[in-house]
């Protein structure tokens, strides 16, 4: 059964740091990790989606990698601001093609 | 529409009454999921329909919980008899057919449910 687990749970820092969120999965069959975004009261904002064929994606600031060998994904954050603060999600999509999450990392990027 | 539509976005009900979620998916899109989120806790799998074979129901955490998706399109989430642990937020997702089944997944903004 797949588990997807997420460290830290909470981060905290400064504006303008580089940052890594990281995401471990247990079961290396996984056909894409998605990350999402999710902002209080609020639904889920795809991110990055990378297929199990690809090393990582990126999009502006983001980048995302995966390493299936080792069961891991890293999100990067490059020169974070305060509107980043959001609580972000990482998925693999199983055999079944469900998405299992993970429980997240909430984020506060401080002014 | 251009994104995933869900209605209602708020319903507050009394425990034993039933309630209708619905979800209506990006124009095209083949695949629907339904997840729920409850307080503190993470996104729980319920229900996912692709195309026109029968839906992956193994999520669904009771017989007081069914959905349907007609025409390929619009999807009902339906819980009977709601109880207070019902209450969570609802999510559905849908993903597009030009990228096979492994793919981007689009989420709702959810409905959020709570049982008195």
């Amino acid at each position: 059964k797949q588990e997807v687990t997420q460290i830290p749970a909470a981060l905290s820092v400064p504006e303008g740091e580089n940052l890594v969120l990281n995401c471990s999965f247990t079961d290396s069959a996984i056909y894409n990790l998605q990350w999402f975004r999710q902002d209080p009261g609020k639904g889920l904002t795809s991110l990055l989606l990378i297929q199990s064929s690809q090393r990582e994606q990126t999009s502006g600031r983001l980048n995302a990698s995966l390493d299936k060998s080792s069961g891991r994904s890293t999100l990067y954050i490059a020169a974070s601001q305060p509107g980043d603060s959001a609580t972000y999600l990482c998925a693999g999509m199983d055999s079944s093609y469900k998405l299992i999450f993970g429980s997240g990392t909430r984020l506060l990027v401080r002014p | 529409g251009a994104g995933v539509s869900q209605s209602p976005s708020n319903k507050v009900t009394e425990k034993g009454k039933d309630v209708e979620l619905r979800c209506d998916p990006i124009s095209g899109h083949t695949a629907l999921y339904w997840y729920r989120q409850s307080l503190g806790q993470g996104l729980e799998f319920l229900i996912y329909f692709q195309g026109n074979s029968a839906p992956d129901k193994s999520g669904l955490p009771s017989d007081r919980f069914s959905a349907e998706r007609t025409g390929g399109s619009v999807s009902t989430l339906t819980i009977q008899r709601t109880q207070q642990e019902d209450s969570a937020v609802y999510l559905c997702a849908s993903s597009g057919p030009g990228q096979g089944l492994a793919g981007e997944l689009f989420f709702g903004e959810g409905s959020r449910l709570t049982v008195l």
